[in-house]
């Protein structure tokens, strides 16, 4: 089984600052790590993805993630926000080796102050 | 190309009602997924079709809760009688999937149902 934990349920933060939401995960088996965001009243749309070489991935908007086995971690950075960034960020983990389902973290709401 | 096209966006119902959700797929699609999103449970799945076959549904809620994929482009999702716990918005998401590849789930827009 696997599971997908977004330690923080709402991040604060001002304008052009540096931002980090973090994801740690647990599966038996190989993954493949994804980011999606949901702006208000929308679906949710992919940001990047990691299925394997490189652990740094880059993705829209600025955004990339750092895959770290050993930490089971997938981070999520942006250097500089905007308030154009402030939605609900989703984390989420499948199995290369044929448990291809994703699951899903609970979310974090990156809220964006002028 | 169209994206993954839900409807209604908005269904507001009374207890007892049949509602009917659809959701059209990304043409190359085979794979569909339906997830339910509310604030106190987050983002769950809730039955998953691979090539118009239910693979997983251990997530659809009770009986009263049916899916159906006729075709390999369209889907429905139907609740009889509905009732107001099932206030939600039901999201439907397609992908292709590929000897065991993970792929990137697209998002329709969802429907927002309200139950009165």
């Amino acid at each position: 089984a696997q599971s997908v934990t977004q330690l923080d349920s709402q991040v604060p933060v001002f304008e052009e600052a540096p931002v980090e939401l973090r994801c740690n995960y647990s599966s038996s088996v190989s993954v493949y790590l994804f980011w999606y965001v949901q702006y208000p009243n929308q679906g949710l749309q992919l940001l990047l993805k990691y299925l394997s070489g490189s652990t740094l991935v880059k993705g829209i908007n600025g955004f990339e993630a750092e895959f770290n086995k050993s930490q089971t971690s997938f981070h999520l950075r942006k250097p500089s926000v905007h308030i154009s960034d402030t939605a609900e960020y989703f984390c989420a983990v499948s199995g290369s080796g044929g448990s291809y389902i994703p699951t899903f973290g609970r979310g974090t709401s990156l809220i964006v102050h002028p | 190309d169209a994206g993954v096209i839900q409807s209604p966006r908005h269904e507001v119902t009374e207890m007892g009602q049949e509602v009917t959700l659809r959701c059209k797929l990304i043409s190359g699609h085979n794979s569909l997924f339906w997830y339910r999103q509310t604030m106190m449970r987050g983002l769950e799945l809730l039955i998953y079709f691979n090539n118009n076959v239910p693979i997983d549904d251990s997530g659809m809620p009770e009986d009263r809760f049916s899916a159906k994929m006729p075709n390999a482009s369209f889907s429905t999702l139907k609740i009889q009688p509905s009732e107001p716990r099932d206030s939600a918005v039901y999201f439907c998401a397609s992908s292709f999937f590929s000897g065991g590849a993970a792929g990137e789930l697209f998002f329709g827009e969802g429907s927002r149902l309200t139950v009165l």
